[in-house]
This record gives C-alpha cells, sequence and structure tokens, in this order.
C-alpha cells in the first residue's frame, strides 16, 4: 500500500478562507518536507519539519510522529496559493516518498 | 538565480532514441536525485548519488541510467526511449539526508 496519503486530492475554496492539508503516512520517518507546485512545474521547499510545529507567514506545519501524521495550514488564502501542495517522508534509507499532492484552488 | 538547473526544459523524443537530461547544481550539496512525475501524481525516485563518479538506484530504475562526472553534474540517460518514459522529469539536490532538497524546475519529456 501507499506509503503516504495525501487528503484531501482537491479542494476549492474562497479566498480568505483557511485550508487544512493532511499527510498521513505508514512507515517510520526521519522528516517530513512540504511543496508547493507552482502550474507550470515547479516545487518550491515549504518546510522541512520532522516534529512539532513551524510557521511562515501564513502557513503552519504540523507534524505528529506518534500520530503519523502531518498538516498544512493555510490561513486567509490568497488567489496566488493556487497550485498543488506535495508532502513528502524521508525514510530512514534518506528517501524521499511522496504523496500525491493536494490541489489547491482560490477563487477570488 | 536558480541553484539547481535542468536542461533541456522541454524535449520530444522518438521511441527507440537517446535521451540525456542535464542538471547542474551550485549549492555545493553532496547528493543529487532524479524523480519522475506521472500527470496527477507525486514524484519517484529513479536514481541518486552521494558523491561524484557514484550513482545509486531509486525505486524505479528500470529503463534509466545516471551518471555524476562531477559533484555538481548529474545527468540522467534514457538509452531506448519508450512512450511509457513520457514523463516531466525533476533534478534535486540536498546537502544530506534529513535536510532540505532544492529542486530544478523540471523536464518534460514527450516520447512519440
Amino acid at each position: 500500500g501507499q506509503q503516504v496519503q495525501q487528503s484531501p486530492a482537491s479542494l476549492v475554496l474562497q479566498e480568505g478562507e483557511n485550508a487544512e492539508l493532511q499527510c498521513n503516512f505508514s512507515t517510520s520517518l526521519n522528516s517530513m518536507q512540504w511543496f508547493y507546485q507552482r502550474p507550470g512545474g515547479s516545487l518550491v521547499s515549504l518546510f522541512y519539519n520532522p516534529s512539532g510545529t513551524k510557521h511562515s507567514g501564513r502557513l503552519t506545519s504540523t507534524t505528529v510522529i506518534k500520530e503519523r501524521r502531518s498538516s498544512l495550514h493555510i490561513s486567509s488564502s490568497q488567489t496566488t496559493d493556487s497550485g498543488t501542495y506535495l508532502c513528502a517522508l524521508e525514510n530512514n534509507q534518506g528517501k524521499l516518498i511522496f504523496g500525491q499532492g493536494t490541489k489547491l484552488s482560490i477563487k477570488p | 538565480e536558480a541553484a539547481v538547473t535542468q536542461s533541456p526544459r522541454s524535449k520530444v523524443a522518438v521511441t527507440g532514441g537517446k535521451v540525456t537530461l542535464s542538471c547542474h547544481q551550485t549549492n555545493n550539496h553532496d547528493y543529487m536525485y532524479w524523480y519522475r512525475q506521472d500527470t496527477g501524481h507525486g514524484l519517484r525516485l529513479i536514481h541518486y548519488s552521494y558523491v561524484a563518479d557514484s550513482t545509486e538506484k531509486g525505486d524505479i530504475p528500470d529503463g534509466y541510467k545516471a551518471s555524476r562526472p562531477s559533484q555538481e553534474n548529474f545527468s540522467l540517460i534514457l538509452e531506448l526511449a519508450s512512450l511509457s518514459q513520457t514523463a516531466v522529469y525533476f533534478c534535486a539536490s540536498s546537502a544530506r539526508p534529513n535536510s532540505d532538497y532544492t529542486f530544478g524546475s523540471g523536464t518534460r519529456l514527450l516520447v512519440i
């Protein structure tokens, strides 16, 4: 089975609403990373978060290892937040295992 | 400026032909990776390298070779391109496992 599951697969919100993206994993991890993939393809690293909570502007990442989950919270969403959000688990062999992604669309 | 640069940005290749995708990083990172992404899916690891002149197989290495002639450069080679290798290919670098990864902008490969 898939080791990293993201939910929801897609999410449509109105500008100003908050977004909550989930990542659940079934294998042990050394770290969890969140990436933003622009429409058109390039990936931007958002968070390197092995455990606990990290903040960056309107973004918050929380990783709870014993519950095998990580979340990405976007507050007061903007149309420019639209794109695909990918979580990736780094396993004990140092390999990144990606989830399928959440496609986020923010409507004006 | 981009710390991981891929070339070409896009390519159309003929089935059975040879394709070389190039990646150059200026991060001074030891680790480099090649991933492929298929439409609507996450990324899957093809090959990686942690030192020059050495490469390792990732999760889906069949049909691909890799070359790391220097710390800065990492190439992905498709000796006999097939239709199933149509995808977007991403190169990445990291200082070591358990650290931030930096990705290139991707190469869109269409095999016809």
